[in-house]
């Protein structure tokens, strides 16, 4: 069962944009992640937020929590042709250690 | 290796063959994850080993999917008697330990006809 809802589940932007991705997901959690994944590829961890944290920031990634409406932003600054990808939030709610994804965010930047 | 390999990249069985899919973490990761990604969708766990235990198999779809760590590094996801609906792509990932990012290799992407 998935965990997560990405939202939008398409976005279609213009290099140099900024691009938000919001997930909700439905029970409690120690941490919430986000990953990339190019097409044919596996995932790769861009940032982690634990449930005491409210923001956090790497490099052009800003994340933010608010667990009193379980849920999660990503925000990418300044967009590249290479951002382009599915992004896909994370909790370990429940085991504490298995990952729950959601179906994930579908990134198009046009040059 | 510097990441997690998989291997193969691709398999083409055809139904009711057994398949064996391996993973080589990255050295040192205590923790192996086995996940099953369907088109279009985000990746649904199957199994986590700690070493060479396998503390949590909740994920397998069935009795036909069977996964070890003998050895408490390589692991090997084998489905027996495979049918249409195994078809995927089967991830592993390995961390350091829970609540630890995990890093995932490029996957098998499983085809059965």
């Amino acid at each position: 069962s998935q965990q997560g809802e990405e939202d939008p589940q398409a976005l279609s932007i213009q290099e140099g944009e900024n691009a938000t991705m919001n997930c909700s997901y439905k029970t409690s959690i120690n941490n919430l992640q986000w990953y990339r994944q190019n097409s044919g590829r596996g995932l790769v961890h861009l940032i982690l937020i634990r449930s005491n944290e409210r923001e956090k920031h790497s490099g052009r990634l800003r994340v933010t929590l608010d667990t009193s409406k379980k849920s999660s932003s990503l925000l990418i600054t300044a967009s590249r042709a290479a951002d382009t990808a599915s992004y896909f939030c994370a909790t370990d709610s429940g085991s504490g250690y298995a990952l729950n994804f959601g179906k994930g965010t579908s990134l198009l930047v046009t040059p | 290796g510097a990441g997690v390999s998989q291997s193969p990249r691709y398999k083409v069985a055809k139904r009711g063959q057994d398949v064996a899919l391996r993973c080589d973490p990255i050295s040192g990761h205590v923790s192996l994850f086995w996940y099953q990604q369907a088109l279009g969708q985000g990746p649904e766990f199957l199994t986590y080993f700690q070493n060479e235990a396998q503390l949590d198999k909740s994920g397998l779809p069935s009795d036909r999917f069977f996964a070890e760590r003998p050895e408490g590094s390589v692991s090997t996801l084998k489905i027996q008697r495979t049918q249409q609906e195994d078809s995927a792509v089967y991830l592993c990932a390995s961390s350091t330990g829970t609540g630890s990012p995990q890093h995932f290799g490029d996957g098998t992407r499983l085809s059965i006809l």
